[in-house]
């Protein structure tokens, strides 16, 4: 199985809807991570947390919003979806205790579309 | 955090070597350097990190410039599967990895 699973891996939605896009881990990480990744523009970081009652605004935050349920689960809601938030999301996990690299681990990605 | 620049996109032939390069002429001196990959439908994944002496793993080695404005990322016999498009990073420390993944390097490998 997966370490870090995304879902939905697709979905098409309309304008205006409440969408939330969910985030599963198994490898014991504290710290997770929401990216978007439009063509050609590489990754944007969304959202981040170091852990369960940490949340951080990344880069692009503005129109999302994202709750960290436990410590495997990490959750991001387009609270009214708008056809720019068309895009990859992907989400991603990092061991914060380890004194070595923290190399971050993605999973699938979900891919939205909104109409 | 400093930015870094790479080509748009290289081609390599199947098993022969390939040097990928980063420019980050701002790099401050804490700055490691970070190399993820995406393989085509894939979220990205690490392929090395290092900050001053050049680094090997299975998968890479890393050259890293004497000044450190510039490194590159060398795959030693490319195959098919290295066909992704990697990402160059700069990020201070081993913490706070709120990474910016710019455009990359689209390595595309001919059989």
């Amino acid at each position: 199985d997966a370490d870090v699973t995304q879902t939905p891996r697709n979905r098409i939605t309309k304008t205006g809807k409440r969408i939330m896009l969910e985030c599963s881990q198994t490898k014991g990480h504290d710290r997770m991570y929401w990216y978007r990744q439009d063509p050609g523009l590489g990754l944007r970081l969304i959202y981040y947390s170091f852990d369960v009652k940490d949340i951080n605004k990344g880069e692009i935050s503005d129109g999302y919003s994202v709750s960290r349920q436990a410590q495997a689960k990490f959750s991001l809601s387009l609270e009214s979806a708008i056809p720019n938030q068309t895009a990859l999301y992907f989400c991603a996990t990092s061991d914060g205790e380890l004194r070595g690299y923290n190399e971050q681990f993605f999973g699938p990605g979900t891919r939205l579309t909104v109409l | 955090d400093a930015k870094t620049t790479q080509p748009n996109s290289m081609e390599s032939n199947e098993e022969e070597p390939v040097h990928l390069p980063c420019n980050h002429s701002t790099i401050s001196g804490t700055d490691y350097i970070h190399w993820y990959r995406q393989l085509p439908s894939q979220g990205p994944e690490y392929v090395i990190h290092g900050l001053t002496s050049n680094v090997n793993n299975r998968m890479a080695s890393l050259a890293i410039a004497e000044d450190r404005k510039s490194s590159t990322l060398i795959l030693h016999r490319a195959t098919l599967r290295d066909a992704a498009v990697y990402y160059c990073i700069l990020r201070l420390d081993n913490y706070g990895q709120n990474f910016v993944f710019g455009p990359g390097t689209r390595l595309s490998v001919l059989p």
